[in-house]
């Protein structure tokens, strides 16, 4: 089965604080994963890909095939990272695109 | 600007009401999705469609449906809305295949849906 979980709800820190968003995923296959973010009330943006390995404001993730994980960090937290944050699996055969639960991340002052 | 409008923004409805939500697309892109935000469930896929005139089920189908007449457009319909059916409202497009030059789905802003 297909499956993306991120076992964290809330994740608070202390800005200049290390952040690390947790994702594990379940796929039989070569998976194409994303990390989305959604500010408060605004429309999902894709924040970056697996393929790509960029780094996108200070975030970065890398694919552990063996741990089946897209963990996201970013070494110092901010507080406009504050924000809802989803790891998404794509499926190569059907396209679609299936989400965790979601993690809040709150940076604090 | 190109991308995904979705229409209206905000709704309340009595129960046993129907509306239809509207998603429009200027990317040419092929698969359009909708999919529904609830606290603690994540984005759960409604329906989504491939190609102009082909749709299919996704994980929470029940109470929706959809029709996809036009390649830019995906509409969302709820024939006898429920309380249950109280949640934000996201529609995506995508191209069919991903590469390293598409950047995943691009999300519309999100209809909030209030079921009284």
């Amino acid at each position: 089965a297909q499956r993306v979980t991120q076992p964290e709800k809330l994740l608070s820190v202390f800005k200049g604080a290390p952040v690390e968003l947790k994702c594990n995923y379940s796929y039989s296959g070569s998976p194409e994963l994303f990390w989305y973010v959604q500010y408060s009330r605004q429309r999902l943006q894709l924040l970056l890909r697996h393929i790509s390995r960029e780094s996108i404001k200070g975030f970065t993730a890398d694919l552990n095939k063996g741990e089946t994980s897209f963990h996201l960090k970013k070494p110092f937290a901010q507080e406009e990272d504050s924000a809802m944050y989803y790891c998404a699996l794509r499926s190569s055969n059907t396209g679609k695109l299936i989400f965790g639960q979601g993690t809040t991340l709150q940076v604090k002052p | 600007n190109a991308g995904v409008t979705q229409t209206p923004k905000f709704r309340v409805l009595k129960t046993g009401q129907s509306m239809t939500l509207l998603c429009a697309q200027d990317m040419n892109h092929e698969y359009m999705y909708w999919y529904r935000q609830d606290p603690g469930m994540g984005l759960r896929l409604i329906h989504y469609s491939v190609g102009e005139g082909t749709t299919a089920k996704g994980e929470v189908p029940d109470g929706y449906n959809v029709s996809r007449l036009k390649k830019q457009n995906f509409l969302l319909g709820l024939e006898s809305a429920a309380p249950s059916q109280t949640s934000v409202y996201f529609c995506a497009s995508s191209y069919s295949r991903p590469g390293i030059f598409n950047y995943g789905y691009t999300f519309g802003s999100g209809t909030r849906l209030t079921v009284v």
